[in-house]
């Protein structure tokens, strides 16, 4: 059965510093998506990452994928208080098993 | 214009009652699922359809009954709700065959008391 682990789980921090959530999964995939969910709302697409060695960047966030060790980061540069909030990474299993697993979450809070 | 809409966006009830949300999409999109949010955030499939057709059964209690009109439409039916059914449930959608990112709707709030 497919996991997907992120970690941390929780992660506070304060503006300006750099930090790294990280998403582990246990089958093979070559696609991965990157949500963020502000408190109370839906789910919103951040990355599709479609390869391995695949990076992509919007503003100070930063996703990649190394499919061989079945690994993606999010990585958050200068943290500020509006990336507050709850990211989940996303395996797409469609090859095997025709369906996407969530990560757990990582529920970012960003001090002021 | 709502890509993926979800109705009710709430919903109270008492144990025991059957209540149903209803999801449609805009997207031309062939497959839509419903997933469950629980308290702790974990997000969860339930049932997957691509063109009305049931792909995904995620172990979920028969009391769950999806049902696809078309497919532009995914709906929930819940019968004898419980306690432990409370619960954010999000519709999506995705094109096929491979879906890219999923599309959400803005989820129902669910309250079994």
């Amino acid at each position: 059965e497919l996991k997907v682990e992120q970690n941390p789980l929780f992660l506070s921090m304060q503006e300006g510093k750099n930090y790294t959530i990280y998403c582990n999964y246990s089958t093979t995939s070559d696609r991965l998506y990157w949500y963020r969910q502000d408190p109370g709302k839906s789910l919103e697409s951040l990355f599709v990452l479609l390869s391995n060695g695949a990076v992509k960047q919007e503003g100070r966030l930063m996703a990649s994928l190394d499919t061989k060790a079945r690994l993606s980061t999010l990585h958050i540069t200068a943290a500020v208080h509006d990336l507050s909030a709850t990211y989940f990474c996303a395996v797409d299993m469609f090859d095997v098993d025709d369906k996407i697993i969530f990560g757990k979450g990582t529920r970012l809070h960003i001090l002021p | 214009d709502t890509a993926v809409s979800q109705t009710p966006k709430y919903l109270v009830t008492q144990m025991g009652n059957d209540k149903s949300i209803k999801c449609e999409q805009n997207l031309g999109h062939d497959t839509m699922y419903w997933y469950k949010q629980d308290s702790k955030k974990f997000l969860k499939i339930m049932f997957s359809y691509n063109n009305k057709e049931l792909i995904i059964n995620e172990t979920v209690p028969n009391r769950f009954s999806p049902k696809s009109p078309d497919k532009a439409h995914l709906n929930l039916h819940i019968n004898s709700l419980e306690l432990g059914d409370s619960a954010v449930y999000f519709c999506a959608s995705s094109p096929r065959p491979r879906p890219g990112e999923l599309f959400f709707g803005e989820g129902s709030r669910l309250t079994v008391l």
